[in-house]
């Protein structure tokens, strides 16, 4: 199985902050790559797929990066509402399997 | 709009049954990869299942593999999962999400889930 590993676990922001996060998977996965925002109590949204294309709906201050291995999601500035865990996950290959997750809180 | 909603769980004994239910609407079902999500309280997201569109494959997680079983209707809309052999390790909110035509595509739409204890 691909081992997702994302980096940091956690963190704390401010709001109008720029923040990135990293993925790395454990072999390649090409650009079969999406990112997913997680809420308390919540289930997880689709941010981004394909490595970097923006999901419909979702703000333009989200983007994403990266293929083969090495990946990044920025938020560019973040806002109230995007505190919250997020998850990166391949589906290049099953068992399809997600990071453990970056909970960005605030500072 | 797309709507997923699951339905099912509950609390069991280890090595009980539960068959989770999750109905599709807002969108075409039959065109649809389908899949299980399962979290741990507290911990983070672990794939669990897929189904291809026309139910003609499925593949499953080590984790649940000849325990569990993933089907579909698309007659009824509807996903299913049967949960045979509980674990208490099997205590999680399951959901189910929505992919593509394709198998290898992201997961677009989430239902709510439904959580499942695993206790005696």
């Amino acid at each position: 199985a691909i081992r997702m590993t994302q980096s940091p676990s956690s963190f704390s922001a401010s709001t109008g902050d720029r923040v990135t996060i990293s993925c790395r998977a454990s072999q390649g996965v090409s650009s079969y790559l999406a990112w997913y925002q997680q809420k308390p109590g919540k289930a997880p949204n689709l941010l981004i797929y394909a490595a970097s294309t923006l999901q419909s709906g979702v703000p333009s201050r989200f983007s994403g990066s990266g293929s083969g291995t090495d990946f990044t999601l920025t938020i560019s500035c973040l806002q109230s509402e995007d505190f919250a865990t997020y998850y990166c996950q391949q589906y290049y290959s099953y068992p399809f399997t997600f990071g453990p997750g970056t909970k960005v809180d605030v500072k | 709009q797309v709507q997923l909603v699951e339905s099912g769980g509950g609390v069991v004994q280890p090595g009980g049954s539960l068959r989770l239910s999750c109905a599709a609407s807002g969108f075409s079902f039959r065109s649809c990869a389908m899949h299980w999500v399962r979290q741990a309280p507290g911990k983070g997201l672990e794939w669990v299942a897929i189904v291809s569109y026309d139910a003609a494959n499925e593949y499953h997680a080590d984790s649940v593999e000849g325990r569990f079983t993933i089907s579909r209707d698309n007659s009824q809309n509807t996903l299913y999962l049967q949960m045979n052999s509980l674990r208490p390790e099997d205590t999680a909110v399951y959901y189910c999400a929505k992919g593509g035509r394709l198998s290898n595509t992201a997961f677009d739409f989430w239902g709510q889930g439904t959580m499942v204890t695993v206790s005696s």
